[in-house]
């Protein structure tokens, strides 16, 4: 399939270590953020959700962490496995907004 | 069906033709919406539907861009006299309620105009 993000910031990792994917959001009125997760040839997956009034959320394997006072957003992945080797995008949408802007991903390498 | 869908999967077409793109979303979700690809870069949003109701459209490269979703189910993204700075992948996701939950993905259409 096509390649998706030939020229995205790239994270390497081995095979069981833990992942940090961080994001640096711009609208200070954004009040919901996503993980999405996309390989090779398919669409963006979701992995995980997080409100504005949170700062922490867990799924399995995966956490997300919020702090608004410097518009970070990032993804914890434990136990980094080679399924997890993909490109991952962060998205926000603002308050009362009806557009959810993604952005410009950054692509996990795993070694194994 | 389990999951978006999207057809066709790749589609090549000449400076000036026609294409349509088809997302069939899943069943029972309320919000349809269409973002353009481009290779490297993350999804731009291009168009929002809630049931057949097209509420933003405001991603729209041009007007030679046309989306519709005549029953409130499948949608079609129509581009007229296409050009090369149209190709991308063209993904179609679907929502129970719109942007406020979840958007869920189909593998897109990869659109090359030669």
């Amino acid at each position: 399939g096509e390649s998706v993000g030939l020229h995205l910031p790239t994270l390497s990792v081995q095979e069981g270590d833990n992942s940090i994917i961080n994001c640096a959001y711009s609208n200070s009125a954004s009040d919901y953020f996503i993980w999405y997760k996309q390989e090779s040839g398919k669409g963006p997956q979701f992995i995980i959700d997080i409100r504005s009034n949170m700062d922490k959320r867990q799924g399995q394997r995966v956490t997300v962490l919020l702090n608004k006072t410097v518009k970070h957003l990032s993804l914890q992945i434990a136990a980094t496995q080679p399924g997890d080797s993909a490109v991952y995008f962060c998205a926000e949408l603002p308050n009362a907004g009806n557009m959810l802007t993604f952005g410009g991903g950054t692509r996990l390498m795993v070694k194994p | 069906g389990a999951g978006v869908s999207q057809s066709p999967r790749y589609k090549v077409a000449k400076r000036g033709q026609d294409v349509a793109l088809r997302c069939d979303p899943i069943s029972g979700h309320v919000s349809l919406f269409w973002y353009q690809q481009a290779l490297g870069q993350g999804p731009e949003f291009l168009t929002y539907f809630q049931n057949e109701a097209q509420l933003d459209k405001s991603g729209l490269p041009s007007d030679r861009f046309f989306a519709e979703r005549p029953e409130g189910s499948v949608s079609t993204l129509k581009i007229q006299r296409t050009q090369q700075e149209d190709s991308a992948v063209y993904l179609c996701a679907s929502s129970q309620q719109g942007f406020n939950s979840p958007l869920h993905f189909g593998n897109g259409t990869r659109l090359t105009v030669t």
